[in-house]
């Protein structure tokens, strides 16, 4: 089985550039997460949705930052202006519902840097 | 406000000797317990959740729960290099929310 897909791995834009990660989650898995992680705050939600509807985007930065779902295989993170203090590594997971949703299954993560 | 510790090392290890990784929680409603394994480079891995006190196993891994005191561990037997990583301990907090450790860093020597 595929695990959950990321695109791109790796990305090196300037300050002030969209920004726009990709995830395919687990087909199955209803309930999607977005995370950062930095060496200085570690793992940090952003955003959860289940059933492709976002239920807490308490963790999402400020408005530079929005995140979409439109269907059950598909989810978007965008970032407009991006900025230099936005350089993370972005991790999409997924679990399928009924599962406990503290098993999560990451994907390989998105490098953004932010020059 | 809700918080996972762990020490963030590096833990160093002599190979075949027994690992032990430890995390404490504040929240004293939490009920489900994870630990993530990360190589550098790569993405959080679940290797073992606990959901009630005791030990819970899985071939080299032992994951212990202590309710009363706040704590849950991960034992490591006879570790090997390739066990060498960040290991992150996660507590579920409510329905969705995982609160996370800052992890440990694990290094078994040869």
């Amino acid at each position: 089985d595929a695990g959950v897909i990321q695109s791109p791995r790796h990305e090196v834009t300037e300050m002030g550039q969209e920004v726009t990660l990709r995830c395919k989650p687990i087909s199955g898995h209803n309930s999607l997460f977005w995370y950062r992680q930095t060496m200085m705050r570690g793992l940090e939600l952003l955003i959860y949705f289940n059933n492709n509807v976002p239920i807490d985007d308490s963790g999402m930065p400020e408005d530079r930052f929005s995140a979409k779902m439109p269907n059950a295989s598909f989810s978007t993170l965008k970032i407009q202006p991006s900025e230099p203090r936005d350089s993370a590594v972005y991790f999409c997971a997924s679990t399928p519902t009924g599962v406990n949703t503290g098993e999560l299954f990451f994907g390989e993560g998105s490098r953004l840097t932010v020059l | 406000q809700k918080e996972v510790e762990q020490n963030s090392g590096p833990l160093s290890v002599p190979e075949g000797a027994i690992a032990s990784l430890n995390c404490t929680y504040s929240d004293r409603g939490s009920q489900s317990f994870f630990w993530y394994r990360q190589y550098s480079g790569k993405s959080p891995e679940l290797i073992m959740s606990i959901y009630s006190n005791g030990d819970k196993e899985d071939g080299r891994f032992t994951a212990q729960l202590n309710k009363a005191s706040q704590y849950v561990s991960l034992l490591i037997r006879d570790s090997q290099p390739s066990d060498s990583a960040t290991y992150l301990c996660a507590v579920k907090a409510s329905n969705y929310q995982l609160i996370w450790g800052a992890g440990t860093k694990l290094i078994i020597k040869p």
